[in-house]
């Protein structure tokens, strides 16, 4: 049972024009979310994330936004650069003190020079 | 200075064998976390320790048995080794349960043969 989907397996993006990374989430008890960021050989790094009292979260050429009646979340890239290319991992997380985090499947992103 | 660490980053060992991997992490989080990523590239939470406590335990055969000796290390060994071990094991931290960002080692690869 898949609580947390990116149905997008790949995205090929041009250097210099928006990336946007989709995710949705079935379970609506989650209301924390957070994006990931993960080079090969390497372990997830946090990108950013955001509570659902919010319904947008900014930070440099990243942006969040959430639509909890859609329960959808997707991620914005401004302007891509080849060093974006990576695979984003969108995750979620129920009420306080479950100690859980639910991760999304990932989005392998290409940003072509 | 390596936030979260863990050994060995690769492993390759025989059915039936037993192995461990070490994961400490010098951020003085409360909560640690063993993750694997299998062939399908799906991040999957197995174990959560809170203080030392186990605090969640995914559907994971008894032959993965979790040891946290103090806040800041959590070890995971493996009995009897299987083929379908063969997966990359990420360790992680966190403050505040599921509120705070979970923060990732580099991965150990392990490989059965």
């Amino acid at each position: 049972d898949q609580q947390v989907k990116q149905n997008s397996p790949s995205l090929s993006v041009q250097e210099g024009r928006i990336s946007i990374l989709n995710c949705d989430y079935t379970n609506s008890m989650f209301d924390y979310f957070l994006w990931y960021k993960k080079y090969p050989a390497e372990g997830p790094t946090f990108l950013i994330s955001i509570s659902s009292i919010k319904d947008k979260n900014e930070d440099g050429r990243f942006t969040v936004f959430l639509n909890k009646s859609a329960k959808h979340l997707s991620l914005h890239i401004v302007p891509s650069q080849p060093g974006d290319s990576a695979v984003y991992f969108c995750a979620a997380s129920g009420t306080s003190g479950t100690y859980k985090y639910i991760f999304g499947t990932g989005t392998r992103l290409k940003v072509l020079a | 200075d390596t936030a979260v660490s863990q050994t060995p980053k690769y492993l390759v060992t025989q059915m039936g064998n037993d192995k461990s991997i070490k994961c400490e992490q010098n951020l003085g989080h409360d909560t640690m976390y063993w993750y694997k990523q299998d062939s399908k590239k799906f991040l999957k939470i197995m174990f959560s320790y809170n203080n030392k406590e186990l605090i969640i335990n995914e559907t994971v055969p008894n032959r993965f048995s979790p040891k946290s000796p103090d806040k800041a290390h959590l070890n995971l060994h493996i009995n009897s080794l299987e083929l379908g071990d063969s997966a990359v094991y990420f360790c992680a931290s966190s403050q505040g349960g599921s509120r705070g960002t979970i923060y990732f080692g580099e991965g150990s690869w392990l490989t059965v043969v």
